[in-house]
């Protein structure tokens, strides 16, 4: 199975300060993604980010708050700027491997105090 | 257009017994629709999927199946044991486009020994 390894597990951070998430895949992959999941809730897409390119953002979610970093095919950085305690949440990337299985990391439990 | 509605929230059932999960799509374009299962603490994993020009697809204890014309799609789990209990998640998306999942709302299903 695939290997995806998201840091850090969970944070408490200080409202005002950024938090900056990796997603390490143990394979290269084209996309990868980054979703919002708040406690006992689904999952919502941030964005979608290639090697290479801009990352694309969702409705509702834009690049000053969350930027999203793709400096290789195996690599991808969320920062979550500017906290409030509205962002606390779990974040997690996924990518898929072929076009029909997207795996998902274990996430990162945010919480903003 | 672009929701996936899930239903029941939650489930409760004995061991042995067959939970159902239902969901319900209004783009007619999205051509894949996976269930994902999530553990607390974990990334959702996924468990089984099918395309549209299938009516039902098994695989072990899970069996989905698929209703074009209504726009619906369900996932059984046979003989359903303690380990089951989890968060199960159903999912839309549109292949060889975005490949981004639309999730529904999510399913706790707990299952009584």
């Amino acid at each position: 199975s695939a290997v995806i390894s998201q840091k850090p597990s969970r944070d408490i951070c200080q409202r005002g300060t950024s938090l900056t998430i990796q997603c390490q895949v143990d394979s290269q992959v084209t996309m990868m993604f980054w979703y919002r999941q708040q406690p006992g809730q689904s999952l919502t897409l941030i964005a979608t980010a290639n090697q290479g390119s801009e990352a694309t953002y969702e409705s509702g979610f834009v690049i000053d708050k969350f930027p999203i970093s793709r400096p290789n095919l195996t690599f991808s950085t969320l920062t979550v700027s500017n906290m409030s305690p509205e962002d606390s949440s779990i974040y997690l990337c996924s990518f898929y491997r072929g076009t029909t299985e997207a795996f998902f990391g274990q996430g990162t439990r945010l919480t903003v105090v | 257009q672009q929701q996936v509605k899930q239903s029941p929230q939650s489930l409760i059932v004995q061991k042995g017994g067959i939970p159902i999960i239902n969901c319900a799509y209004e783009n007619t374009a999205f051509d894949y629709f996976p269930w994902y299962q999530q553990f607390p603490g974990k990334g959702p994993a996924l468990l089984i999927a099918i395309r549209p020009d299938v009516s039902e697809k098994k695989e072990g204890r899970f069996t989905i199946s698929f209703n074009k014309s209504a726009k619906q799609f369900s996932l059984h789990i046979m003989d359903s044991q303690p380990g089951d209990s989890a968060t199960y998640f159903c999912a839309a998306s549109i292949m060889d486009s975005s490949y981004k999942l639309i999730f529904g709302s999510g399913t706790r299903l707990l299952v009584r020994p």
